[in-house]
């Protein structure tokens, strides 16, 4: 079984500025996925960003990048140029093949201040 | 819209009534996933369908909750004997066989039980 941890429950950035939003996991298994999802208030989760464990290489989409430490099992999410539509919850999951299942932290609110 | 849809959005029932819900899966997706949400915490797996064939089971769906996916398309979650505990957002997710970790989630049925 998959742990994932996300100890601050609420962050704040003023907008245009950057953010980054820490995530630890653990898991037996080798082969794993890593995700990032955005929930905005009363609206559906939307995959932000996936990272595949066997790939040394950062994932980034557009603003949003994640720094991934394997060894130190971390995985965290950095949002540059932050802006207002980014206020929302975002989750930390992680996915292995043996349970097929996601895997998710609490959570962390993050307000982008104008 | 070919994103996954969940109907009703919301629901208020009394303890003791039964309830259920459906999943529309993006067409393509032949993996579909239930999770429940609690405020302020990340989703919970409940339970998954490749196809029809329902393949895991967490020990959250106790003996009131049953999950059918006939003929592998939509798919409906049934509660018996709601109880107030059983409030919670319910989130259906699906994933296409290629990429089973890359699950796209609907917009939830919000359940109250009073």
């Amino acid at each position: 079984a998959q742990t994932v941890t996300q100890s601050q429950p609420e962050m704040s950035v003023q907008e245009a500025e950057t953010v980054t939003l820490s995530c630890t996991y653990d898991t037996s298994e080798s082969n794993y996925y890593l995700f990032w999802y955005k929930q905005p208030p009363s609206r559906q989760m939307i995959l932000v960003i996936r990272q595949e464990a066997y790939k040394q290489q950062n994932a980034t989409e557009n603003r949003f990048s994640v720094n991934f430490q394997k060894a130190a099992k971390s995985f965290s999410l950095k949002i540059s140029d932050s802006q207002l539509g980014d206020t929302a919850m975002y989750f930390c999951a992680c996915y292995t093949g043996a349970n097929s299942k996601l895997t998710f932290g609490k959570g962390i609110t993050l307000s982008v201040r104008p | 819209d070919t994103g996954v849809s969940q109907d009703p959005r919301h629901k208020i029932t009394k303890r003791g009534q039964n309830v259920t819900f459906r999943c529309d899966p993006i067409s393509e997706h032949n993996r579909l996933y239930w999770y429940r949400q609690t405020l302020g915490q990340g989703p919970e797996f409940l339970t998954y369908f490749q196809n029809e064939a329902q393949l895991e089971k967490s020990r959250l769906l106790s003996d009131r909750f049953s999950a059918e996916r006939p003929k592998g398309s939509f798919s409906t979650l049934e509660i018996q004997r709601t109880e107030q505990g059983d409030s919670a957002m319910y989130l259906c997710a699906s994933s296409p066989s290629a990429a089973p970790d890359e699950q796209y989630f609907g917009p939830g049925t919000r359940l109250t039980v009073t």
